[in-house]
């Protein structure tokens, strides 16, 4: 199942923002969007966004995703250490009928 | 607090099966879609399959088509997933996860380790 492209990784600076990035086709992202997950070493993954960059309910508004064409972003603003985790894109893809995710970015705070 | 628990896992030869299980609490099962999705060490996340709230509707990824078997009971509140012709590379941490409407993904278990070996 073909996959969504993330960049391996992503170092930034405390209190600096980052913005991870995730590249599909117009059958996926292009198609209904993103969602992001947070996995942080030893957990299971955590909603962060779901489509029409939506965010559920507890998540900080630091976190902020979006959409231009096939590509999707996640922005996390005012980094903090706690922010150190694996960030992955999922997407649903219509000619697949299934979800894909990408490989992951592992966000590194300085 | 709303809660998915997996459990089922172990190890289990090349060729061989088992059949794993997420049972949900404080949950309106029944509304829920459910997936499957599995974490090999060191590696990023595959989703795996998905059911329909009524279990009326599967859908599988490439990689375990035709082999896993994802399935429902609402009346137990369990899904479950009955892995056959099972290959090293099944070898993972699965997670069952939920999705209502748009809310995709929201809700997880803390997952149940298959070794195949």
């Amino acid at each position: 199942q073909a996959g969504l492209t993330q960049p391996p990784s992503v170092s930034k600076g405390l209190r600096q923002t980052a913005t991870l990035t995730c590249t599909g086709n117009s059958n996926n992202v292009g198609f209904q969007g993103a969602v992001w997950l947070q996995q942080l070493q030893g957990h299971p993954p955590k909603l962060l966004s779901y489509r029409n960059n939506n965010r559920p309910s507890g998540i900080s508004d630091r976190f902020s995703a979006s959409r231009s064409g096939n590509t999707a972003s996640l922005t996390i603003t005012g980094l903090q250490p706690e922010d150190e985790a694996d960030y992955y894109c999922s997407a649903w893809d219509s000619s697949l009928t299934g979800w894909v995710f990408g490989g992951g970015t592992t966000l590194t705070v300085l | 607090q709303v809660q998915l628990v997996e459990s089922g896992g172990g190890v289990v030869q090349p060729g061989g099966s088992l059949r794993i299980s997420c049972a949900s609490s404080r949950l309106t099962f029944s509304s829920y879609g459910m997936h499957w999705v599995r974490q090999a060490p060191g590696k990023g996340l595959e989703w795996l399959a998905f059911i329909r709230y009524d279990g009326k509707y599967m859908s599988y990824g490439d990689s375990v088509k035709g082999r896993f078997v994802i399935s429902r009971d609402n009346s137990r509140s369990i899904l479950y997933l009955q892995m056959n012709s099972l290959r090293i590379e099944d070898t993972a941490v699965y997670y069952c996860t939920t999705e209502q409407n748009i809310l995709v993904f929201d809700i997880w278990g803390q997952g149940t380790e298959v070794i195949v070996s």
